[in-house]
């Protein structure tokens, strides 16, 4: 059964802590994203990575960064919590683009609380 | 950029009846695809549809497309209380990046 996990359901931080958001993949997927799903704004990409030690800007990357040293595992990095990036983070990946093989699977998502 | 809106953003039906939603979005894709979400969890892929399809069934799923448009909609047939979940459209470019973009879902309930 093809797994997306992410380090933690519920995480509640303090405004200026340094946040990690860890998610790993099983499937050998190239692609790996992290969105960040806020009610009424849907989902939004922050940051995409096609291959290992690349990564690609998304729609929302202000105050975050991203790693990807390993194929497996893509992480998203808070490097200064702020209270208005209180949300749900969902990780997810993909095969290398083309045709059916874009399908993006997903972990059970982060929600992260920041105080 | 968030490029599909859905219509409507929340439907509520009685079990045994069919849910239509849409799905608008603005640039030539190269496939649409329907994900579901259960509250509070990820969300799973449903159905996958080209731009040179017209129509897709999976199961109790009808999913239709049309390109000149811009405009997808799914049908779920005969629902069932466990169908009550988040529907999100999400489109790939014509140059199929991999990337994906999602509209803001659709809220279902079907009540038993």
């Amino acid at each position: 059964d093809v797994k997306v996990t992410q380090s933690s359901r519920y995480l509640v931080k303090r405004t200026g802590e340094k946040v990690f958001l860890e998610c790993v993949q099983d499937m050998d997927h190239e692609n790996m994203f992290w969105y960040r799903q806020d009610p009424g704004l849907g989902l939004r990409l922050i940051y995409f990575s096609y291959d290992v030690k690349m990564k690609e800007k998304g729609d929302i990357p202000e105050g975050y960064s991203v790693s990807r040293e390993k194929k497996e595992r893509f992480s998203l990095i808070l490097e200064s919590a702020s209270t208005n990036q209180t949300s749900m983070y969902l990780c997810a990946s993909s095969s290398l683009g083309g045709g059916d093989y874009n399908e993006q699977f997903f972990g059970p998502g982060t929600r992260l609380t920041v105080l | 950029s968030q490029q599909g809106e859905e219509d409507p953003q929340a439907l509520s039906i009685q079990e045994g009846e069919n849910a239509t939603m849409n799905c608008s979005y603005k640039t030539s894709i190269n496939n649409l695809q329907w994900y579901r979400q259960n509250s509070g969890r990820g969300l799973v892929h449903l159905i996958l549809i080209r731009s040179n399809e017209r129509e897709k069934h999976s199961g109790r799923l009808r999913v239709t497309l049309d390109t000149s448009k811009k405009s997808s909609s799914l049908l779920i047939t005969a629902s069932r209380a466990a169908d009550t979940a988040s529907y999100f459209c999400a489109t790939a470019g014509s140059s199929n990046t991999g990337k994906l973009i999602f509209g803001q879902g659709t809220t279902l309930q079907v009540k038993p």
